[in-house]
């Protein structure tokens, strides 16, 4: 298995300022995601992170919104910038952890994000 | 790509009774199917997977179905206990595209 962790766990932010949100993991990783969950919604992918590469990022989130950096094969920020209460929303880490010949995707506990 | 449907939205089961959650996906090269269990305020947890190449798979009061012709795998909790309740979600991932699909989540509550 894979132990994820996030930081900070739930932030309360103004319009108009940014966010930068830590994912550790606890062995080295290839594939890092983030995924946005609204309130009593499911989880939407926002990119995908490779150590060594440019994130990809799914329709309707860019780069300039959501920078995110994988500085190495343990890690990784994602940042919401200048926030609007539409931002309000969990913001996960998730990773694909390779045993043997299958890969098995995991959670980090997620940051609850507020913008007022 | 994927599309995943995910039934019944909202599952409501006295203690004891069993639940089953139905998922379809409409991509025939999806290979992997999970499922995750979501507590309030907690990321969702991995509780049972399941591989194109296995029609059934069970690990204690958890089974996961698989109808490959039929693109659709089904949740089956036995013996359900109040510490059950949670969302639920549904996957489906072609482990050679490398993205999952999930479904929109089943809120099971489990009354005592």
């Amino acid at each position: 298995s894979a132990v994820i962790s996030q930081k900070p766990s739930r932030d309360i932010c103004q319009r108009g300022t940014s966010l930068t949100i830590q994912c550790q993991v606890d062995s080295q990783v290839t594939m890092m995601f983030w995924y946005r969950q609204q309130p009593g919604q499911s989880l939407t992918l926002i990119a995908t992170a490779n150590q060594g590469s440019e994130a990809t990022y799914e329709s309707g989130f860019v780069i300039d919104k959501f920078p995110i950096s994988r500085p190495n094969l343990t890690f990784s920020t994602l940042t919401v910038s200048n926030m609007s209460p539409e931002d309000s929303s969990i913001y996960l880490c998730s990773v694909d952890k390779r045993q043997g010949h299958t890969d098995t995707q995991y959670f980090g506990p997620g940051t609850r994000l507020t913008v007022l | 790509g994927e599309n995943v449907e995910q039934h019944p939205s909202t599952l409501s089961v006295q203690e004891g009774d069993s639940a089953v959650i139905k998922c379809t996906y409409s991509d025939s090269a999806s290979n992997y199917f999970p499922w995750y269990k979501q507590e309030l305020g907690k990321g969702p947890q991995l509780i049972i997977d399941i591989r194109s190449n296995v029609g059934e798979k069970k690990d204690q009061r958890i089974a996961v179905t698989l109808n490959k012709t039929a693109k659709h795998f089904s949740l089956h909790i036995t013996e359900t206990q109040p510490e059950d309740s949670a969302v639920y979600f549904c996957a489906a991932l072609n482990t050679n595209a490398g993205k999952s699909t999930f479904g929109d989540g089943t809120t099971l509550t489990v009354k005592p």
